[in-house]
């Protein structure tokens, strides 16, 4: 079984929609990021975080310590936001991450 | 600053081939990170060095060797490159202090 488990896998939506992405892990954190990795891209960092709530423009990404879940929010979804989104956990102990699959995201003008 | 810079970018190789992906990094990264990236697989640990001079396996250690050449550089070679070793390597660095993890922008490797 796979620590991390992202839902859904794919996702289309019309541009204009709110779109959530899913991530729950089974092992305890030191923190949950959420990445974005662009077709034939690199990957890039969105959020760090170990509680609560972060936004940086049209993304949100919150976590919930207790039951072991965090949400990617995109409002008002753009063509340009379609990627893989990438939700991974570090831990207190050792020195890795552990990943999810990837959700990938295609917004429709 | 250039953050975490892999070479080359794309590369084909021929079954038996050898060839090294070089990874360097000007961010002060204290540990440092090989990822292969399959479809449907997420990005599985190859291997990584926790500090300069140590260097661990990680989930999928099989037919690659690394070397930590310093703290800037972590190598990552493929002696008699396979199939099955077409993927999508990415090199990422991390401080020992903090928790984010910074990715090079991959390397695109087809083994025909």
């Amino acid at each position: 079984k796979n620590e991390v488990e992202q839902s859904p896998q794919n996702l289309t939506a019309q541009e204009g929609e709110f779109i959530t992405i899913n991530c729950s892990y089974s092992v305890g954190i030191s923190a949950l990021h959420w990445l974005q990795q662009h077709p034939g891209g690199g990957i890039v960092s969105l959020f760090m975080l170990s509680s609560g709530k972060k936004k940086h423009g049209r993304l949100i990404a919150t976590i919930n310590i207790q039951e072991k879940h965090s949400s990617l929010h995109i409002t008002a979804s753009h063509p340009r936001d379609s990627a893989v989104y990438i939700c991974a956990v570090s831990r207190h102990t050792g020195n890795q991450f552990y990943f999810g699959t990837g959700t990938s995201l295609t917004v429709i003008p | 600053n250039a953050g975490v810079t892999q070479t080359p970018k794309f590369q084909v190789l021929k079954t038996g081939q050898s060839m090294t992906l070089q990874c360097a990094q000007d961010m002060n990264h204290n540990s440092m990170y090989w990822y292969r990236q399959d479809p449907g697989m997420g990005l599985r640990l190859i291997y990584y060095s926790a500090s300069e001079g140590t260097t661990d396996k990680g989930e999928v250690p099989n037919g690659y060797n690394v070397s930590r050449l310093n703290k800037r550089e972590f190598s990552l070679r493929l002696e008699s490159a396979a199939p099955s070793q077409t993927s999508v390597y990415f090199c990422a660095g991390k401080k020992w202090t903090g928790n984010e993890a910074f990715f090079g922008q991959g390397t695109r490797l087809t083994v025909v």
